[in-house]
């Protein structure tokens, strides 16, 4: 079965600071891959996705950017984080039945 | 473009309540539908899923039935228990022009919190 790792868990960035978060997954070949946040009292948003190395397709103008440079890793990034970013990050991938499976998230706290 | 619409919170029940949470939505084609459910601290895990017109989806006491004349897909379930605190979202994919199956339109979620 498909497990998704991310990490980290819970991070606290101060504004103007950059940014990485990871996200691996298990269990899956040439997943399509997803980054959707959650800000805070509010529902999810795709911020990004990807149907292969290398390929990415941004849904929203943001200050932040993908990358997935192998098969199984997809990575979220920003230069200079703003207040704004805060949020429940969320990695997923199609399950072997067809829905989208989450990882467990990434808590972003923007200071 | 697609929408989804849900239930404002919070909902608030006694153990053994009845729920429903409404959610409606607009998409052109036939889309698939969804609610998925998020414990406290934990990503989203998919609850039940429908995928055409008059469809039943269910999981664990929770139903929803795809209801295309109304653009429905309201949550049901008899009987609550604490263990149901959570978060609810309710989701549709794809619709007409090829939409990617993976990019879910989300609803902004429903906060249950049943008291023992």
């Amino acid at each position: 079965s498909q497990t998704i790792h991310q990490w980290p868990a819970t991070l606290v960035q101060p504004v103007g600071s950059p940014l990485s978060l990871e996200c691996t997954v298990e269990g899956t070949s040439n997943p399509n891959l997803y980054w959707y946040r959650q800000a805070a009292g509010r529902g999810l948003q795709l911020l990004f996705y990807s149907v292969g190395i290398g390929q990415i397709s941004s849904e929203v103008p943001q200050n932040l950017s993908a990358s997935r440079p192998q098969d199984r890793q997809f990575i979220l990034s920003s230069k200079k984080l703003l207040l704004s970013d805060s949020g429940f990050y969320l990695c997923a991938c199609h399950s072997i039945t067809g829905e989208l499976f989450f990882g467990e998230g990434s808590r972003l706290t923007v200071l | 473009g697609n929408s989804v619409t849900q239930m404002e919170g919070p909902v608030t029940l006694s153990e053994e309540a009845f729920l429903t949470i409404n959610c409606t939505y607009t998409a052109t084609g036939y889309p698939s539908l969804f609610w998925y459910v998020q414990y406290p601290g934990e990503g989203l895990q998919l609850l039940l899923k429908a995928t055409k017109a008059d469809d039943k989806g269910s999981n664990k006491g929770f139903e929803a039935t795809y209801r295309k004349e109304t653009t429905s897909f309201h949550l049901e379930k008899g009987s609550v228990q604490v263990s149901d605190s959570a978060v609810y979202f309710c989701a549709l994919s794809g619709g007409a022009g090829g939409t990617s199956y993976g990019k879910l339109t989300f609803g902004q979620g429903t906060i249950l919190t049943v008291h023992p």
